[in-house]
């Protein structure tokens, strides 16, 4: 079946740090992947997406490659604020065009200033 | 982007009483919209599709007869919780899904839903 799996978190970063978030998926098919931020008491607001393999999905300085060959869809930015803090999403969304999400569990992000 | 919108943001209500949650897609045609409950610090958790026009279809251990869902036209989903308890208290998302190439969901900002 079709899964996400996202690294466990919380991740505390210092402001102006670099930052990797892991995602790996399962498949069937060519699914396209997706990242959705999360701020406190908020609903989810899609970060960037990508399509099909070797796509490259950025936004406000994220980004993330599909990665066939590795099944992975890491999410990294040069340099974050504290204003990135929030809970991120790792999701996928089959190729059969049902628009079912399967999501990541969840990786919390706390920038310190 | 599209816009979905969620009502009411939060509701508290005494337990045993019924609470409907609506969800609307503002500026485009939602073939299907979906409905996810997240408890605290966890990932969101599908509990039904449903698409315009017909019966809801619910995730394994969603009990049908306590969250009503129905798609009365291509921009409205509602969710009603029957008879809620405090162990229904969470935080309700609804996604909207056009049915396009891009294969994107458009999310609600939530209901924060509060049984005493």
């Amino acid at each position: 079946g079709n899964s996400v799996t996202q690294m466990e978190g919380p991740v505390t970063l210092s402001e102006e740090a670099f930052l990797t978030i892991n995602c790996t998926y399962t498949a069937t098919g060519y699914p396209s992947l997706f990242w959705y931020v999360q701020y406190p008491g908020e609903g989810l607001q899609l970060l960037l997406k990508a399509t099909k393999a070797d796509d490259k999905g950025s936004n406000k300085g994220f980004e993330a490659t599909y990665r066939k060959e590795t099944t992975s869809f890491h999410l990294e930015k040069g340099s974050v604020q504290v204003s990135d803090s929030a809970v991120y999403f790792c999701a996928l969304i089959n190729s059969g065009n049902t628009g079912k999400l399967i999501f990541g569990q969840g990786t919390t992000l706390q920038v310190k200033p | 982007g599209a816009v979905v919108s969620q009502h009411p943001s939060w509701v508290i209500c005494k337990s045993g009483t019924s609470v409907k949650i609506e969800c609307r897609s503002l500026d485009f045609q939602a073939t299907t919209m979906f409905w996810y409950r997240q408890f605290p610090k966890q990932s969101l958790m599908l509990m039904a599709t449903s698409n315009e026009g017909s019966k809801a279809t619910y995730e394994q251990g969603v009990e049908k007869d306590k969250f009503l869902i129905n798609h009365a036209s291509l921009t409205l989903s509602t969710l009603t919780v029957t008879s809620a308890h405090p162990e229904d208290s969470s935080f309700y998302i609804c996604s909207a899904f056009s049915g396009t190439a891009n294969n994107e969901q458009f999310f609600g900002p939530g209901t924060r839903l509060t049984v005493l």
